[in-house]
Formats: structure tokens, sequence, C-alpha cells
């Protein structure tokens, strides 16, 4: 069966660094989604991507994240300078085609841990 | 997108139906009610979703009411790995991507 794959599962990052978190979404699939959940808490929204391009974010998702799909294969989520309050579990997501009511498919998530 | 109410937690017996309620009282015509869960801190996982007739896979079922204000989902003969968080959520249609806003969901606990 097909699935979303994420790497690493787990990386920690200090303060002020830059993370490149790494998805590889299912092959056929056109949307791209990146969300989080800080420990104990809901699970958020970030960003939708189609296209090449963003189709829609949220208020989180603010000038220090970014979103590339480098290649064919990737699609990456890129936090340029992590806070503290970054840390959380980031599960990308992909869904496919051109129907208003497909699923979405989950990573297994990356856990990042800002010290 | 419609707003969704949930029990925050539920126990069922292992092997017995677990039977999972879902308030959306302010869902439009466009909407679709969408489940998922959550084992432990694992990435979301896809259960089913409909929009006005009661749809069944290999999963679950899952029944709307005819004025569309709620559903439930039942998981048939719930085993001890259905333990998880359930998430309702109503999604607007109308746009190519499946963009979800979580809520705190009903953790399931199923008892053996």
């Amino acid at each position: 069966e097909p699935e979303v794959t994420q790497t690493p599962s787990h990386q920690v990052t200090q303060m002020g660094q830059e993370v490149i978190l790494r998805c590889v979404p299912i092959s056929n699939h056109l949307y791209f989604y990146w969300y989080r959940q800080i420990l104990g808490q809901k699970v958020e929204f970030l960003v939708s991507f189609y296209n090449n391009e963003i189709s829609e974010k949220s208020e989180i998702f603010d000038d220090q994240f970014s979103v590339e799909r480098p290649d064919g294969s990737n699609f990456t989520l890129k936090i340029r300078s992590t806070k503290l309050e970054d840390s959380a579990m980031y599960f990308c997501a992909s869904s496919g085609g051109q129907g208003r009511d497909t699923e979405a498919f989950f990573g297994q998530g990356t856990r990042l841990t800002v010290v | 997108d419609a707003k969704t109410t949930q029990p925050p937690s539920m126990d069922c017996a292992e092997g017995r139906a677990a039977n999972l309620p879902c308030n959306h009282s302010t869902i439009s015509g466009n909407e679709y009610v969408y489940w998922y869960r959550q084992i432990h801190s694992q990435g979301p996982q896809y259960i089913i979703h409909g929009l006005k007739n009661n749809e069944t896979n290999e999963m679950a079922s899952l029944i709307i009411t005819e004025d569309r204000k709620s559903s439930t989902l039942i998981l048939p003969h719930a085993t001890l790995r259905d333990t998880a968080v359930y998430y309702c959520i109503v999604r607007l249609s109308g746009t190519g991507a499946n963009n979800l806003f979580f809520g705190t969901g009903t953790r399931l606990t199923v008892i053996p």
C-alpha cells in the first residue's frame, strides 16, 4: 500500500538553527500539506501546496517557514531560525486527484525538539 | 468550515460495537463529514467520509442523520488496536486541497 514517508523520525536542533524536514508524498498525489502537533495539543494545519505553489497557509506559517518541492518526489518544510516553541511533531500529508472529496494520507511524523 | 462537537472520551468493551457521536449543527449543504483517528502519536489515519448518505467501508460505518446535523461513526467489532483519538471534521468542498482543521476529538479506549 502506498504511503507518505518522512525523514528524519526525530530531529534535535539548537535554538536559532535552520532545520529542513523531508517528506516523500504518495507518487500520484497532487496536493501536499504540513501539519504540526505540539505535545498534548491538537493537530494544527500549517500549509497546503499545489501546482508548485502555496494554496493556503495558516497564521502559524509565518516568514520563518517555507515549503519547497525541489524535485518530483520530495516535499520539504524549512524552519529558518528555530524557536523553543517550534518543538512539536510535524506531519506531512498528501491527497490525490481532482476530486473534491479525496482523503489525505499522513506520514508518521518528524519529532522536532528545539533545545 | 462548520464546527463539530464530540465527547472527550468513551470506553468500549473489546468485541463490541463502538458508536462515536459527532454534532455538526451548522453544517452547510456542500460540506462533507470526515473521520480520522490518531493512534498514540502516529500520523492521523483516514477512516471514512460522507456527504449525506450512510457509508460503509472495511474499517467502519458512518451514519449521517437526515438533517445532517449529526453523525455517528460505528466500529462494528472494536479491538484493542482501535484505542485512539477519533476526530470528526467537517470540510468545505469546493476547493481541491483537503485542508483539515482538527478539534480535540474523542479518546476511545477499548477495554479487554
